[in-house]
C-alpha cells in the first residue's frame, strides 16, 4: 500500500526557534500534498494545499510567513514553523495524494510540536 | 456548509462485543466518504472508502454502510478487540472545480475494555 512517512515524529524547542518537518510519499510521486493541524480531541484542520513546483495554497486564517511550505520534489514536501511559540504546539499531520483512483490521500504518522 | 457529524462521540465497550458508529453529513457535491482509524498520536489509516453507488464494503472485521439518499453511513466494528481502541474519523470528499475537498468529522473514541 501506499506509505507517507514524516520526520521528525516529535520534536521540542524553544519558543522564538523554527521547526522544520519533512514530508514523504515513499512509494508513490505525489503532486498534491496538504498539511494538517490537530489539537487534542479535535478533527485534522487543513492549513495548507501543497502542491509540487508552485506555492502553496493556505487555509482562511493561516499565516503563509510562519508556516512555509516548500514541496520541492514530487516525494517530498517541508512544513517549516517559523518562530515557533507555545500556541504553536499541536500535532501536525501531512497527507499525499495518490495519483490514481479516488483522488485518496495517505496519511502520515503525525509529528507532535512542543513549544516551550 | 459542508458538514460531517458523528456520533456517538466517545463509546465504551467489553472485549468481543459489537458496536456501531454514526456518520452523517451535508457535503454536496458528494464524491466519496471514508472511514478512518487513528491511533493516539498517529496518523489516520484508512478503513474503506465508498462512492456513491456502493451501499455497504467490509474490511475484516470492519463493515460499512452508505444510504446516500439519507446521507447517513454507519461503521460496524464485529468481535471487538482492545487494539480496536482508538478514533475514527469520517470523512467525506466533496468535488469541485477544483479539485477534491476533505470534510473531516470530529471523530468518535472508542474504548475497548477487557
Amino acid at each position: 500500500g501506499a506509505v507517507v512517512s514524516q520526520h521528525p515524529s516529535w520534536v521540542i524547542c524553544k519558543s522564538g526557534t523554527s521547526v522544520k518537518i519533512e514530508c514523504r510519499s515513499l512509494d508513490f510521486q505525489a503532486t498534491t500534498m496538504f498539511w494538517y493541524r490537530q489539537f487534542p480531541k479535535q478533527s485534522l484542520m487543513l492549513m495548507a494545499t501543497s502542491n509540487e513546483g508552485s506555492k502553496a495554497t493556505y487555509e482562511q486564517g493561516v499565516e503563509k510567513d510562519k508556516f512555509l511550505i516548500n514541496h520541492a520534489s514530487l516525494t517530498l514536501s517541508t512544513l517549516t514553523v517559523t518562530s515557533a511559540h507555545p500556541e504553536d504546539s499541536s500535532f501536525y499531520i501531512c497527507s499525499a495524494r495518490f495519483p490514481r483512483g479516488h483522488n485518496e490521500q495517505f496519511f502520515g504518522p503525525g509529528t507532535r510540536l512542543t513549544v516551550l | 456548509k459542508n458538514q460531517v457529524e458523528q456520533s456517538p462521540q466517545s463509546l465504551i465497550i467489553l472485549e468481543g462485543k459489537n458496536c456501531t458508529l454514526q456518520c452523517n453529513y451535508t457535503v454536496s457535491p458528494f464524491s466519496n466518504l471514508r472511514w478512518y482509524k487513528q491511533d493516539t498520536g498517529r496518523g489516520p489509516v484508512s478503513l474503506t472508502i465508498m462512492t456513491f453507488s456502493e451501499n455497504t464494503k467490509s474490511n475484516g472485521r470492519y463493515t460499512a454502510t452508505l444510504d446516500a439518499d439519507t446521507k447517513q453511513s454507519s461503521l460496524h466494528i464485529t468481535a471487538s478487540q482492545l487494539s480496536d481502541s482508538a478514533s475514527y474519523i469520517c470523512v467525506v470528499s466533496a468535488s469541485s472545480n477544483s479539485g477534491y475537498a476533505l470534510n473531516f468529522g470530529k471523530g468518535t473514541s472508542l474504548l475497548v475494555t477487557p
